[in-house]
């Protein structure tokens, strides 16, 4: 059974960045093909970026490239998501989630993140 | 990008009725969507996966049936604990995309 657990809130100025955990527990960090899903409240959910295992590379799209990053640090099984720029638009909570078998099987609790000045 | 439509946005049912939802992806992607339940300050729960694959621990009252473009979810007899807002997802291409969503409301 995996389980993920994320970092608390986080309140932002914009023009800031933000970094989010993802702490790993049940498998290794290596097992597991770790994404990145964002929610405004209200709206639906809207992927990030992620693991593409096929090219062992992780995959953004395009709206966020350049602005997230998404590394690992293996020796904690921790996984993180900065994203720089923020803006009032990033106002969100924002999920990890692990994709074993072309589905988000496993989700982190969320993270609210609110970009106020 | 694949674009995934879902319809109805909301609906309202009552205990023990029968519901379908559908979604539509812009363009085929075989039989790789997959459903989601959300609950109000809750992560989006896996329901079923691979269009027809009910996961594990999800009651078999849930059900999914489509390929290609046209995708259902099927809840057989609401129950009480059902009502949520519900989202397709494709795992055809990147980016990944999600349908808008369809609030199930008693």
């Amino acid at each position: 059974q995996v389980q993920l657990v994320q970092s608390g809130a986080e309140v932002k100025k914009p023009g800031a960045s933000v970094k989010v955990s993802c702490k790993v527990s049940g498998y290794t960090l290596t097992e597991l093909s770790m994404h990145w899903v964002r929610q405004v409240p209200g709206e639906g959910p809207e992927w990030m970026g992620g693991f593409d295992p096929e090219f062992s590379e992780k995959v953004y799209p395009q709206k966020f490239q350049g602005r997230v990053t998404m590394t690992e640090d293996t020796s904690t099984d921790t996984a993180y998501m900065e994203l720089s720029g923020l803006t009032s638009e990033d106002t969100a909570v924002y999920y990890c989630a692990t994709d074993r078998q072309l589905h988000f099987d496993y989700w982190g609790q969320g993270t609210l993140v609110t970009v106020s000045s | 990008d694949i674009q995934m439509t879902q319809s109805p946005s909301s609906l309202s049912a009552s205990v023990g009725d029968r519901v379908t939802i559908t979604c539509r992806a812009s363009h085929s992607i075989s039989s790789l969507l997959n459903w989601y339940q959300q609950k109000p300050g809750k992560a989006p729960k896996l329901l079923i996966y691979a269009a027809s694959s009910l996961r594990s621990g999800v009651p078999s009252r849930f059900s999914g049936s489509g390929s290609g473009t046209d995708f259902t979810l099927t809840i057989s007899s609401l129950q009480p604990e059902d009502f949520a807002t519900y989202y397709c997802q494709q795992s055809y291409s990147f980016p990944r995309t999600f349908g808008q969503g369809t609030k199930l409301e008693i």
